[in-house]
C-alpha cells in the first residue's frame, strides 16, 4: 500500500536556525512528492514538488527538499528559520497512476524568537 | 473571486440530519477532491471527481454522497450525519492528475461540528 510518513509530530527551531521537517514514502513506481503548509484556520498552500530532474528542490518562502530515493525520503529544509515558519507541513505523494494526493500525518514547526 | 471557495466555512448540526457543504472553483479545473481533516490522520480522501458527472470513491466514503454536474462545483452531502464525521473539511481542485503532474489548490475549508 502507498504511504506517507512523517516522524515527527512537532519539530521546534529557534530563529535564525536551520530547519528539517522529515518525510519518508513508500510508493510502487516513481513517486511524485509535495509539500504543502497550512497556517490556523486557513486551507493548505503549495509549496514545492518533485517530479523528477534535480533532487533539490527549490519551492516558496526560502523552503527546499531534498529527494533521496535509495533513503525514500524527501525532507524538507530552509537554511534559517524565521517565526512566521511556524505552521502545520504536510507531506504528500501521488502515484504516476493514482489520482488523489496520499498526505502524511503532518509536522507541527514551531520558530522561537 | 478568483479560486477555490467553500460554504459555509462554519456549521453545527445535530445528529441524523442532512447537511450539504459546497465548493466552487473558478478556474475550470478538471479534477476536485473533498478531504477531511482529523488530529492524527492528516488528510483522508473522501471523493474526487476527473470532470462533470464523474466521481469516485477514496480511502473514507462512507456516509458521504457526491454530485458534479457543473465543472466548477462538487457539493459534498452528508445523508445523516453522525459525531464521527465532525471535522474539518477541504476542498481541493486540479487542472489534470496526469503529466504533466498539477498540484491541488485548496479551499479555505469548512468546520463541521455534529452534536
Amino acid at each position: 500500500a502507498q504511504s506517507v510518513a512523517q516522524p515527527e509530530d512537532q519539530v521546534n527551531v529557534a530563529e535564525g536556525n536551520p530547519l528539517t521537517v522529515k518525510c519518508t514514502y513508500s510508493v510502487s513506481g516513481n513517486p511524485y512528492l509535495f509539500w504543502y503548509v497550512q497556517y490556523p484556520n486557513r486551507g493548505l498552500q503549495f509549496l514545492l514538488k518533485y517530479i523528477t530532474g534535480d533532487n533539490l528542490v527549490k519551492g516558496s518562502y526560502g523552503f527546499e527538499a531534498e529527494f533521496n530515493k535509495s533513503q525514500t525520503s524527501f525532507h524538507l529544509k530552509k537554511p534559517s528559520a524565521l517565526v512566521s515558519d511556524s505552521a502545520l507541513y504536510f507531506c504528500a505523494v501521488r502515484v504516476q497512476a493514482g489520482t488523489a494526493l496520499i498526505f502524511g500525518k503532518g509536522t507541527t514547526l514551531s520558530v522561537s524568537s | 473571486d478568483a479560486g477555490i471557495t467553500q460554504s459555509p466555512r462554519y456549521k453545527i448540526t445535530e445528529t441524523g440530519r442532512q447537511v450539504t457543504l459546497m465548493c466552487h472553483q473558478t478556474w475550470s479545473h478538471s479534477y476536485m477532491f473533498w478531504y477531511r481533516q482529523d488530529l492524527g490522520h492528516g488528510l483522508r480522501l473522501i471523493y474526487y471527481s476527473a470532470a462533470a458527472d464523474i466521481t469516485d470513491k477514496g480511502e473514507v466514503p462512507d456516509g458521504y454522497v457526491v454530485s458534479r454536474s457543473k465543472t466548477e462545483n462538487f457539493p459534498l452531502t452528508l445523508e445523516s450525519a453522525t459525531r464521527s464525521q465532525t471535522s474539518v473539511y477541504f476542498c481541493a481542485s486540479s487542472a489534470l492528475t496526469s503529466r504533466p503532474v498539477y498540484e491541488q489548490y485548496f479551499g479555505p475549508g469548512t468546520r463541521l461540528t455534529v452534536t
